[in-house]
Formats: structure tokens, sequence, C-alpha cells
């Protein structure tokens, strides 16, 4: 019953990696996220896309690119990781108005 | 600067009380409503959505929403330890629009 699939549930990199986080979903949606979520921020949103090929800056995309080049996957890159890109990751896909789910998220460590 | 405002809590309730949790919304835009529950240390679990004013109910929850007030509420019936956790509102708009979030409230019941 796996609808949202992160790469990884931990991940521990160095300051001046180019990281990459994949996502996966199994539910044809059209709306794929990327949020952040740190203690007393939030969700926060970095990237949506609403299609293959399109992609929409959210809240805080400093730091970040995104792909979709299949319908199914949305990958997040940190060019160059720094520490205060230690995080946790979500991903999350849609079908408005009435599904919207995430997966387990990453908690990327970055030393 | 479409915003989902929630009052961060904690709120306390005893075990078999009803838990009240609020949520008001600046977009009108917005269309559709989750609620999310997410445990310590896990990623946001849907447990409702609603787009059409009134009430929705699912089992012990059930969903409110007032779109001329801009306000959507969950309530939680015969309330159970298990119930607390971090409950997260999010507003979605039509495809290719983001889901936004509050900043969540916790509840804790005690038993």
């Amino acid at each position: 019953d796996v609808k949202v699939t992160q790469s990884s549930r931990y991940l521990v990199k160095r300051t001046g990696e180019k990281v990459f986080l994949e996502c996966v979903q199994d539910m044809d949606h059209e709306n794929m996220f990327w949020y952040r979520q740190d203690p007393g921020l939030g969700l926060r949103l970095i990237y949506f896309s609403y299609d293959v090929k399109m992609k929409e800056k959210g809240d805080i995309p400093e730091g970040y690119s995104v792909s979709r080049e299949k319908k199914e996957r949305f990958s997040l890159i940190l060019e160059s990781a720094s520490t205060n890109q230690t995080s946790m990751y979500l991903c999350a896909s849609s079908f408005p108005p009435v599904e919207a789910f995430f997966g387990q998220g990453t908690r990327l460590t970055v030393v | 600067q479409k915003e989902v405002e929630q009052n961060s809590g904690p709120l306390s309730v005893p075990e078999g009380a009803i838990a009240s949790l609020n949520c008001t919304y600046s977009d009108r835009g917005s269309q559709s409503f989750f609620w999310y529950r997410q445990y310590s240390g896990k990623s946001p679990e849907l447990i409702m959505f609603i787009y059409s004013n009134g009430d929705k109910e699912d089992g012990r929850f059930t969903a409110q929403l007032n779109k001329a007030s801009q306000y959507v509420s969950l309530l939680i019936r015969d309330s159970q330890p298990s119930d607390s956790a971090t409950y997260l509102c999010a507003g979605g708009g039509p495809a290719g629009t983001a889901l936004i979030f509050g900043k969540g409230t916790t509840l804790s019941v005690s038993s």
C-alpha cells in the first residue's frame, strides 16, 4: 500500500557535496512537492511541480534545485550542501481536491 | 502572502474528552483543506480532507469548513492517549497550485 517513497530515511553528507533526494509516487498524481521541516518553523515549501518538466519555486528555493523528468519521480538537489540544510525533508504528491500524501521523510545531516 | 494559521498549543485534554483544533486561512482561492497527524520523528499522515461547507465525519473525527469565515476545524471525539501528536492543517487550490501548511497544533491527551 506504499504510495510515496523517498529514497533514504537517513542521510549524512559532507559540506560542499552535491546531494540528491529522490521521491517516487505510484498514484499518477500531477502535483509533487518538496518541503523541509524544522522545529518551530513548520513545513516550508522548497519547490513544487505540477507536470513533467514543470517546476515552481516555493518559499525557500535558495540552494536547491529540482528535476521532474517522469511523472512519478521528483528529485531534490542540494547543489553544494551546507550545515544549515540539515533538516527533515518531506516529499508529497497530490490530486486536488481529494488526496495529498507524504513520503516517510529523509533526515539529512550535513557535517 | 497565502497563509494558514493554527494555534501552536499545546492543547491538553483528558482521555475521553472532545479535542477541538482550529485553523484559519487567508487565500479565498483555496478549494480544499487537509488535516494531518504527525507523531514525533515521523512524516505527516492524512486524516481527512474537506472541500464543501459544513461538516464531514469519519469515525471519531469531524472536519468542519466555513468558507465565508475562512475557518476550518477538526474535532476528535473520545480522545485517546494515542491521539497525542501534532496536527497540521493545509489548504490547497486547484491543480497546479501549492499546498500551504500551518505550523501545527500539539495535542496532548492524558489518561
